[in-house]
């Protein structure tokens, strides 16, 4: 069935750092991805998204990769912060007429004085 | 400010007793949902909601009622909670199904449902 997965379930970097937080997703007809950051005690957060017919997108401190040759979807934050400190999720959004998102496991990004 | 509400934030409740987590936004969306996020199961659809009385089952509906009488609001039903169900619950809303639904998801805060 469809599934998101992260290759990484923690990931440590040090204050000023740039930090790559990895996606492989399964349905190679989705159509569009999303970056969701979940701080503790809230809900997921929109930061970024990207259509298939890109490969790159940049936001503020933000840019998402995506490599649909290897359904690989990356978000890259620039000089992390500890406010960057949160649970990252990818989602992806199947074409179908499916009305929902599936959504990855997270990763845990923490931030090193 | 655009917000979507849920309420209680926090239940313990005995298994087999009836309840319902509200969920309600005020940004005019027609696409509403709820997820329930599991450690090592990430965040899994429940039920949605395209529109005022319309609704269809997502990934995990078993145990689960939904209504959509009002726009703005899409309450969660537990009619016989059992320990399987005790989770985080997340309700969800954007604007358009046709606009991807991702962008403009925005969700409440959390309910933590602890049946015993």
């Amino acid at each position: 069935g469809e599934s998101v997965g992260l290759h990484l379930p923690t990931l440590s970097v040090q204050e000023g750092d740039n930090s790559i937080i990895n996606c492989a997703y399964s349905n190679s007809a989705s159509d569009y991805f999303i970056w969701y950051k979940q701080e503790s005690g809230k809900g997921p957060q929109f930061i970024i998204d990207i259509r298939s017919n890109m490969d790159k997108r940049q936001g503020q401190r933000v840019t998402v990769l995506l490599n649909k040759t290897v359904k690989h979807l990356s978000l890259q934050i620039a000089a992390t912060q500890p406010g960057d400190s949160a649970v990252y999720f990818c989602a992806e959004k199947p074409p179908q007429g499916a009305q929902k998102l599936v959504f990855g496991q997270g990763t845990r990004l923490t931030i090193n004085p | 400010e655009a917000q979507v509400t849920q309420n209680p934030r926090y239940l313990i409740t005995v298994t087999g007793k009836k309840l319902t987590v509200t969920c309600s936004q005020n940004m005019n969306h027609e696409y509403m949902s709820w997820y329930r996020q599991d450690p090592g199961l990430g965040l899994r659809q429940i039920y949605y909601s395209m529109n005022v009385e319309v609704t269809d089952k997502g990934d995990v509906p078993e145990g689960y009622k939904v209504s959509r009488k009002e726009k703005r609001n899409f309450p969660l039903i537990l009619e016989s909670p059992s320990p399987n169900q005790t989770s985080l619950y997340f309700c969800a809303s954007s604007p358009s199904v046709g606009q991807g639904g991702g962008r403009g998801y925005t969700f409440g805060s959390g309910t933590r449902l602890t049946v015993v």
